[in-house]
């Protein structure tokens, strides 16, 4: 299986901080990654696609890089929803089964 | 608008079966790749398997294997997951997720349902 480290594991930031989120896959996956926000009681949210692609409906202050085994998500300026837990996963449909990084929890400071 | 609306909380004892429906409305059932996805109490994101609405063709992780039936009813725009033998780590919130992809599969889920939790317990 493809496994998927994110890290930090956990970051406290203020409103209007820029932040980033990493995400590592033991082998290379292309382009083949989303991002995903869960607020508590929730389901995730799908963020970016294709590792750089923003879903419809989703705000320009979130942006997604990286290719193969090095992924990035941004925040450019935190707003208060926008506290919660990310998770990168690889769309890398061979071999199967997908996989989830471990989520990233963006508190406030 | 496209929607995704599970059934309710079950609570089954260890070695029971458990079905969780998933009734999809707004677009077109068969036209997208079905995926389950759960979530243990405070826990990260499992992939369980997917499910083709259209052929009922199914493709399921290799931990699952065995235990885990993916079908569906076109008739009712309904997808249903049923997972056996349960044991106490099934607990855990269980979601259908669509996928993003008309008329294919790319793993990218773009609508969830809420997400039904599975209580195993003696």
């Amino acid at each position: 299986d493809i496994q998927m480290t994110q890290s930090p594991s956990s970051v406290s930031a203020s409103v209007g901080d820029r932040v980033t989120i990493t995400c590592r896959a033991s082998q290379g996956i292309s382009s083949w990654l989303a991002w995903y926000q869960q607020k508590p009681g929730k389901a995730p949210k799908l963020l970016i696609y294709a590792a750089s692609s923003l879903q419809s409906g989703v705000p320009s202050r979130f942006s997604g890089s990286g290719s193969g085994t090095d992924f990035t998500l941004t925040i450019s300026s935190l707003q208060p929803e926008d506290f919660a837990t990310y998770y990168c996963q690889q769309a890398n449909s061979f071999p199967p089964p997908i996989t989830f990084g471990q989520g990233t929890r963006l508190e406030i400071k | 608008q496209v929607q995704l609306v599970q059934s309710g909380a079950e609570v089954k004892k260890p070695g029971a079966s458990v079905k969780v429906s998933c009734k999809a409305s707004g677009y077109t059932f068969t036209g997208y790749y079905m995926h389950w996805v759960r979530q243990a109490p405070g826990q990260g994101l499992e992939w369980m398997g997917r499910i083709n609405p259209n052929s009922g063709g199914t493709n399921y992780a290799q931990k699952f294997q065995g235990r885990v039936t993916m079908t569906r009813d076109t008739s009712i725009s309904t997808a249903y997951m049923e997972l056996s033998r349960l044991r106490s780590d099934d607990t855990a919130v269980y979601y259908c997720a669509r996928d993003r992809r008309s008329g294919g599969i790319l793993y990218y889920f773009d609508y969830w349902g809420q997400g039904t939790l599975v209580t195993v317990s003696s």
